[in-house]
């Protein structure tokens, strides 16, 4: 069951921009994570933000999370050519659940 | 750091053949997972454990089985590989959900391909 969608399914940006992508999930959360693929490899977690959260900052990444619109955002600063990668949300609804991902956005960041 | 190591980055079966994906984490965790990647449909839970000797289905089960008799190895099984296995199988762990951090970490996937 997809319970993530993001937006866009690809994006490609300069360096030194941002870059900001959204998800959107169907069904009440605990938690909403994002997680980074480079080409080819394992998924590496990124961020967790709980359902009464609303923002979090990590570094360069700052999520929202909008429980209300059932939607969250992920906002890379001053991006590099090494953030080159496919994001992916995922949520967590209920429970010891397994994590539902979303199909992920690809970044490219041109030098 | 924790470590999720699995068998093998490529493997290339034949039609029919009994397939063993391996996965081993080095962290104690309790939960495991498998899913497989495909271009356009993202990740996929094909089965997870919660525990040693514990298995719960996930949303695409059919054609696969797993086994796991330790606590730190959760295996995949294709009984007959059949081409349209052919895929991205990525395995993950994590702690159960408050009991630390709920991140899962994926191990660096097995590309398989069955002809």
């Amino acid at each position: 069951s997809q319970q993530g969608e993001e937006d866009p399914q690809a994006l490609s940006i300069q360096e030194g921009e941002n870059a900001t992508m959204n998800c959107s999930y169907k069904t009440s959360i605990n938690n909403l994570q994002w997680y980074r693929q480079n080409s080819g490899r394992g998924l590496v977690h990124l961020i967790l933000i709980r359902s009464n959260e609303r923002e979090k900052h990590s570094g360069r990444l700052r999520v929202t999370l909008d429980t209300s619109k059932k939607s969250s955002s992920l906002l890379i600063t001053a991006s590099r050519a090494a953030d080159t990668a496919s994001y992916f949300c995922a949520t967590e609804s209920s429970g010891n659940t397994p994590l539902v991902f979303g199909k992920g956005t690809r970044l490219s960041v041109i030098a | 750091d924790v470590k999720v190591t699995q068998s093998s980055r490529y493997l290339v079966k034949r039609t029919g053949e009994k397939v063993f994906l391996e996965c081993v984490q080095d962290m104690d965790h309790e939960n495991m997972f498998w899913y497989r990647q495909d271009p356009g449909l993202g990740l996929r839970l094909i089965y997870f454990s919660y525990d040693v000797k514990m298995k719960e289905k996930g949303d695409i089960p059919e054609g696969y089985s797993v086994s796991r008799e330790k606590k730190e190895r959760f295996s995949l099984i294709l009984e007959s590989a059949s081409t349209n296995q052919t895929s991205m199988y990525l395995c993950a762990s994590s702690l159960p959900l408050g009991r630390g951090p709920y991140e899962q970490y994926f191990g660096p996937g097995t590309r398989l391909t069955v002809t």
